[in-house]
């Protein structure tokens, strides 16, 4: 199974900052790698595939880079509806999916 | 619109079994691979189970395995999980999820999301 690790577990942003998130593989997963952000009480939605793609819909203030086994996502400045959790989930090795345990990111 | 819409969830003793549907409408269902991930409360996500297509290939994370099944009927564009043998640690929100690949590739992440339904496993 490939291990996911997210840093930090908690970012403390102020509105307008930016957003560094950071994710971690066992092992490679090449660009395999997509992003998801969830709000309380919803669903996850999806933000980046192919470890630097944004999906239909979402702002150019996130962005992804990294392959491998290091892997970042940005978000550039941040605004009030950017306050989530973020989780990273790796795709090399399907079927078997595995995700990292997030990134909670709160108002500074 | 794509839309996915959880139900059969709810309140089961340990041993006992559930059974959990998604409804699934605005796009060709039986043209995509489909998912079942779960969030137990306040945790992350765990990817559960998923089904190709025709439904002839289907995995499973270790964890659930000859517990739980998952299939779909295309004529009903209808997913499905029965869950048997239920634990306390099976409890979480679970999620029907559309498998999505970038083109040629047979690596599949998540486009659509449905809202979920509560599985609470307790005596």
């Amino acid at each position: 199974e490939i291990v996911m690790t997210q840093s930090p577990a908690t970012l403390s942003v102020s509105p307008g900052e930016r957003a560094t998130l950071s994710c971690r593989a066992s092992q490679s997963v090449s660009s395999n790698l997509a992003w998801y952000q969830q709000k309380p009480g919803q669903a996850p939605r999806l933000l980046i595939y192919g470890a630097s793609t944004r999906a239909t819909g979402i702002p150019a203030r996130f962005s992804g880079s990294g392959s491998g086994t290091e892997f970042t996502l940005t978000i550039s400045s941040l605004q009030s509806e950017d306050f989530a959790v973020y989780y990273c989930q790796q795709y090399n090795n399907w079927p078997r999916l595995t995700f990292g345990g997030g990134t909670k990111v709160e108002i500074k | 619109e794509v839309q996915l819409v959880e139900s059969g969830g709810g309140l089961v003793q340990p041993g006992g079994s559930l059974r959990l549907s998604c409804a699934a409408s605005g796009f060709t269902f039986s043209s995509y691979w489909m998912s079942w991930v779960r969030q137990a409360p306040g945790k992350g996500l765990e990817w559960v189970a998923n089904i190709k297509q025709d439904g002839s290939e289907k995995y499973y994370v270790d964890s659930v395995k000859g517990r739980f099944t998952i299939s779909r009927d295309n004529a009903k564009n209808s997913l499905y999980l029965q869950m048997n043998s239920l634990r306390a640690e099976d409890t979480a929100v679970y999620y029907c999820a559309r498998e999505i690949s970038e083109l040629g590739i047979a690596k599949y992440y998540f486009d659509y999301w449905g809202q979920g339904t509560l599985v609470t496993v307790s005596s």
